[in-house]
């Protein structure tokens, strides 16, 4: 049975960077074809895809957060981290992480329960 | 950057037939993914690789594919299928991952 816990601070202040920690159970980052992706949600809106890293340490961003946002993972631990800077209260949401398989595409399944950051000072 | 468009809303009565749709340019080429999101609840996956239904999903959730646009249609439509729904595939050349907007669906 797949796993994934999200942890990290619930409230930053702005400018301040946001790390979250990803681990997971169930699973090995080193297995050819796994990955682990983070996904963001507004209260109220929709998912937002933030990144992702492969089990090559292969690693992708979204373009429109490219420049803020850094993913790094640690097999022994069976952890992912990412690294959020220069916060802002329109960063406010709940975060998530997600077991992810690559057969050419993505898809993400199953999902973490989420950890809500509030952004604010 | 790349979009996927949803419909804001749909709405069935019991056990009448729903479809939702996303239309996206990279589509034809690229698998799309379906998740259905209960109040206060993560995402859960219901279809993959456009079509295909993970093991506990019901028979009655099914995906399709025409084009740029791809459906999920669910079939005799239950109460508990009331949740938000949201697309997800690539951008054409595989690069990054993309949501669409989400769609509620009511259940009358």
């Amino acid at each position: 049975q797949i796993t994934l816990k999200e942890s990290g601070p619930t409230l930053v202040k702005p400018t301040q960077t946001l790390t979250l920690t990803c681990t997971f159970s169930g699973f090995s980052l080193s297995t050819s074809g796994v990955g682990v992706g983070w996904i963001r949600q507004p209260p109220g809106k929709a998912l937002e895809w933030l990144a992702l890293i492969y089990w090559n340490d292969d690693k992708r961003y979204s373009p429109s957060l490219k420049s803020r946002l850094t993913i790094t993972k640690d097999t022994s631990k069976n952890q992912v981290v990412l690294t959020m800077t220069n916060m802002d209260p329109v960063d406010t949401a709940t975060y998530y992480c997600a077991h992810s398989t690559n057969s050419g595409t993505n898809w993400f399944d199953p999902w973490g329960q989420g950890t809500l950051v509030t952004v604010s000072s | 950057s790349y979009e996927l468009t949803q419909p804001p809303s749909v709405s069935v009565s019991p056990g009448q037939t729903a479809r939702i749709t996303c239309s996206g340019d990279a589509l034809p080429k690229q698998y799309a993914y379906w998740y259905q999101q209960k109040p206060g609840q993560a995402p859960v996956l219901v279809i993959y690789k456009d079509s295909e239904r993970p093991s506990g999903i019901p028979e009655r959730f099914s995906g399709s594919s025409s084009g740029t646009t791809v459906t999920l249609t669910i079939s005799g439509v239950q109460a508990e299928d009331e949740a938000d729904y949201y697309c997800q595939s690539a951008d054409s050349s595989g690069t990054y991952e993309v949501f669409g907007g989400g769609t509620k669906l009511t259940v009358l």
